[in-house]
């Protein structure tokens, strides 16, 4: 089946390191979306990418989806304790495509002063 | 705008026993979902609802798990019997519609404890 799978699983940084997470899926992707999800939270939308090669920037966060649409990545710059979290990449599943997600493994990322 | 609503926030339950959840997704979210956490794991889509018609529930348990969503607004999920492994936290969310530009808001969730 369908799988997606980030690396690293977990990542601990000092505060103004840089942080960078990657997902690869086993099947090519019509997009991929991020989330993050805050210790006791639930998932939050970050960003959505959908052409090949894309980079789209929010602040210190980029993302990059992959020019094979297999893999994405987001880097965060200067990271801060409000970075602190698990963030999933999400591909829509290979039955039914549309919204139904596959949600990746998650990486938790911990920032220490 | 309100969030989508989940309750309850906490259920323990032992084991064999049956729970229910409830959710209340955005007002005018056409596109209601379920989904499992497991600790440590990204969720997982259990089954999705177009207003009140079931679009995919091919992930869903179906000898132990059950969702309606009879009047295309609130929906509920039950658990019957539980068995241990349905440990996790029970996510709702909902969407404008189905499409793949339709963004997806979560509900607190509720975390099942079965013992």
């Amino acid at each position: 089946g369908q799988q997606v799978m980030q690396i690293p699983q977990y990542q601990h940084v000092q505060e103004g390191e840089d942080f960078t997470t990657y997902c690869n899926s086993s099947t090519t992707l019509s997009n991929i979306q991020w989330y993050k999800q805050r210790p006791g939270g639930h998932p939050v939308f970050l960003i959505q990418l959908v052409k090949s090669g894309e980079v789209k920037k929010q602040k210190r966060l980029t993302f990059q989806f992959g020019e094979a649409k297999k893999n994405s990545s987001l880097h965060i710059t200067a990271t801060q304790t409000t970075d602190v979290g698990t963030y999933f990449c999400a591909g829509p599943r290979v039955t039914g495509g549309g919204n139904k997600l596959t949600f990746g493994t998650g990486t938790q990322l911990k920032v220490e002063l | 705008e309100a969030g989508v609503a989940q309750s309850p926030r906490y259920k323990i339950i032992e084991k064999r026993q049956s729970v229910a959840f409830w959710c209340n997704p955005i007002s005018g979210h056409a596109t209601l979902y379920w989904y499992q956490q497991i600790l440590g794991q990204g969720p997982k889509l259990l089954i999705q609802f177009q207003n009140n018609g079931v679009v995919d529930d091919s992930q869903l348990p179906k000898d132990r798990f059950s969702a309606e969503r009879l009047k295309g607004v609130d929906s509920t999920l039950k658990i019957q019997p539980a068995k241990l492994e349905d440990s996790a936290v029970y996510l709702c969310a909902s969407s404008l519609d189905s499409g793949y530009t339709d963004t997806q808001y979560f509900g607190p969730g509720t975390r099942l404890t079965v013992l």
